[in-house]
């Protein structure tokens, strides 16, 4: 499979746990994204890296929230101290540089839930 | 006012009709604008992207679009039930480098 992969599918902690994410995007695709979506609504934007360089961050994104890249291939999304609010599908998406902006591939989310 | 605005539905139309789902963005300096459809349970998918005014058709979709109205939109023909799914407004945003998406439609398509 060559498609976006993310890691785990689901996650379930208790409030105040650390959880992260992994995501591997599709091998030649250098653009990397990181979006969070709860029910009803749709995907909202958390960060974006091209390569190994993080070029966007929501000011939405507390300082509870952090996102690498750090070989320019894989990416991890961390959430230290979780609380209720942060239960969301967080979903990676990868495109190519030299792509249209805005043509996403996405992977199949990691569905986290806080108790 | 939210960047880009859809109505939320549902939108129910019968097999065979046309759905006709519609959009407004605020950034008057976006340049590239999508559709995505997200089955309940999945990510979004991309099936149209349209960058200059007028009409673009893909099979029996068709994507519109009028910067000067700030109005896009997505027709289906001949709806099939299996068309029915969340269809999700997208639009990238130069001035935010970013792809915005609305809170999407509801599209139901029934026998």
């Amino acid at each position: 499979d060559t498609g976006v992969s993310q890691d785990p599918r689901h996650k379930i902690t208790k409030r105040g746990q650390n959880v992260t994410f992994r995501c591997d995007p599709i091998s030649e695709h250098n653009r990397l994204y990181w979006y969070r979506q709860t029910l009803g609504q749709g995907p909202e934007f958390l960060t974006y890296f091209q390569n190994e360089a993080q070029l966007e961050k929501s000011r939405l994104l507390s300082d509870r929230f952090s996102a690498e890249r750090p070989k320019g291939s894989f990416s991890t999304l961390e959430i230290q101290r979780t609380e209720q609010g942060d239960s969301a599908m967080y979903l990676c998406a990868s495109s190519l540089e030299s792509g249209r902006t805005g043509e996403l591939f996405f992977g199949e989310g990691s569905r986290l839930t806080v108790l | 006012q939210k960047e880009v605005e859809q109505n939320s539905g549902p939108l129910s139309v019968p097999e065979g009709a046309i759905a006709s789902l519609n959009c407004t963005y605020s950034d008057r300096g976006s340049q590239s604008f999508f559709w995505y459809r997200q089955y309940s349970g999945k990510s979004p998918e991309l099936i149209m992207s349209i960058y200059s005014n007028g009409d673009k058709e893909d099979g029996r979709f068709t994507a519109q679009l009028n910067k000067a109205s700030q109005y896009v939109s997505l027709l289906i023909r001949d709806s099939q039930p299996s068309d029915s799914a969340t269809y999700l407004c997208a639009v990238f945003s130069g001035g935010y480098n970013k792809l915005i998406f609305g809170a999407g439609t509801r599209l139901a398509v029934h026998p």
